[in-house]
């Protein structure tokens, strides 16, 4: 079974510039997320989809992020204009109520440099 | 969600058991203890999880005190690969509804 797909796995960029994170779950993963992990620190929730429903964005700076999960399936990150403050490693993760332990899965991440 | 306490890091020999502790004083009755590791450039990865009872799967043991306050995660033989952070983590509930909220977690060095 494959895993959560995340690219690019690795993105540097001038601040002010956008820039995107695309995020493939698991098949049949109906819930997906987005962590913001930074340097030495645990992962920190963005937004939980519940299929196409963002059903937990509190955690999400809604002046300059955005996400989307148009059909319920792959979804996007996106940040603009990005901050110097934004580097950090964004983790896609998925789940399903009817896989064993109910557990989250995650993705190899995206590593941001934002210069 | 109850608030977790670990030991910033700890060393282990290889081969031997690495016991991994977690302070959880404030968990509430329907919180579950979780932990996750990460290995250095991966995500978090599933280990464990656990109610009040003790538990066992093939890659760890989590041993949960009567009064629930605490906890150990048990590697039996530790090898150089399990090298990583480890999260321990309360969360309501043992699906996916309710949010994980990762600590800084224990970093494991197991040497040779």
């Amino acid at each position: 079974e494959a895993g959560v797909v995340q690219s690019p796995r690795y993105k540097i960029i001038e601040k002010k510039q956008p820039v995107a994170f695309w995020c493939n779950p698991i098949s049949g993963h109906n819930t997906l997320y987005w962590y913001r992990q930074n340097l030495g620190q645990g992962p920190e929730l963005l937004i939980r989809y519940e299929n196409e429903e963002a059903v937990d964005d509190s955690q999400l700076p809604k002046d300059r992020f955005s996400a989307e999960r148009l059909k319920g399936v792959d979804s996007t990150l996106k940040i603009q204009p990005a901050e110097l403050g934004d580097s950090a490693v964004y983790l896609c993760a998925s789940s399903s109520p009817g896989t064993p332990r109910e557990t989250q899965y995650f993705g190899p991440g995206t590593r941001l440099l934002v210069l | 969600d109850a608030k977790t306490t670990q030991p910033t890091s700890m060393d282990c020999a290889e081969g031997r058991a690495a016991n991994l502790p977690c302070n959880h004083s404030t968990i509430s009755g329907n919180e579950y203890v979780y932990w996750y590791r990460q290995i250095h450039s991966q995500g978090p990865q599933y280990i464990i999880h656990g109610l009040k009872n003790n538990e066992t799967n093939e890659m760890a043991s989590l041993i949960i005190t009567e009064d629930r306050k605490s906890s150990t995660l048990i590697l039996p033989h530790a090898t150089l690969r399990d090298t990583a952070v480890y999260y321990c983590i309360v969360k309501q509930g043992s699906g996916n509804t309710g949010k994980l909220i990762f600590g800084q977690g224990t970093t494991l060095q197991v040497k040779p």
